[in-house]
């Protein structure tokens, strides 16, 4: 069983709208990473969280420690945000990361 | 800052032949990951290097992966014989993570994607 469990799978948004991807993490897990992943491209970390709040430009993440969640947000939207968005665990040994299965988000004009 | 460079971005390969990857994570980041990531998954771990030691190949084929990272810097991960079933993107990953640490950032790759014929 995954120790990350990421929600929804896919997310089909029109431009502007708030977008919320949800994770939740196992027992063990200490920090949550928030990753993008463009078609054909690399990843690009977004944040790294392991309590509160971090916000940049129109990107904001929480994570509630006591629950082990934690979402990603997008306001205001746009196509340019279509990408994959995975949740990521450290917290086992050597600071391994454990993938969630990925947000597959699209955002319509 | 230059970014976690590899190469190279695309290889096609036949099944049986051999290949291999290059990474070149940022300077001064003691740890590298090498990833798989098949299609429509997300990545898992293959190997972790802190400097030149490996910390966690746990999950590396070894009859036909290997990889090595000599001095502490750049790293190969090699593939011999490939099979269908590896075709994939390989992510390579750095992080400035010191021995016992354990939570820090990562900076990923471009990736390198294997098709396997």
């Amino acid at each position: 069983k995954n120790e990350v469990e990421q929600s929804p799978q896919n997310l089909t948004a029109q431009e502007g709208e708030f977008i919320t991807i949800n994770c939740s993490y196992s027992v063990g897990i200490s920090a949550l990473h928030w990753l993008q992943q463009h078609p054909g491209g690399g990843i690009v970390s977004l944040f790294m969280l392991s309590s509160g709040k971090k916000k940049h430009g129109r990107l904001i993440a929480t994570i509630n420690i006591q629950e082990k969640h934690s979402s990603l947000h997008i306001t205001a939207s746009h196509p340019r945000d279509s990408a994959v968005y995975i949740c990521a665990g450290t917290g086992t040994s050597y600071g391994k990361l454990t993938f969630g299965q990925g947000t597959i988000l699209t955002v319509h004009p | 800052e230059a970014g976690v460079a590899q190469s190279p971005r695309y290889k096609i390969i036949e099944k049986r032949q051999s290949v291999a990857f290059w990474c070149n994570p940022i300077s001064g980041h003691a740890t590298l990951y090498w990833y798989q990531q098949i299609l429509g998954q997300g990545p898992k771990l293959l190997i972790q290097f802190q400097n030149n030691g490996v910390v966690d190949d746990s999950q590396l084929p070894k009859d036909r992966f290997s990889a090595e990272r000599l001095k502490g810097v750049d790293s190969t991960l090699k593939i011999q014989p490939a099979k269908l079933e590896d075709s994939a993107v390989y992510l390579c990953a750095s992080s400035k993570r010191a021995p016992g640490q354990v939570n820090t950032e990562a900076f990923f790759g471009q990736g390198t994607r294997l098709t396997v014929v």
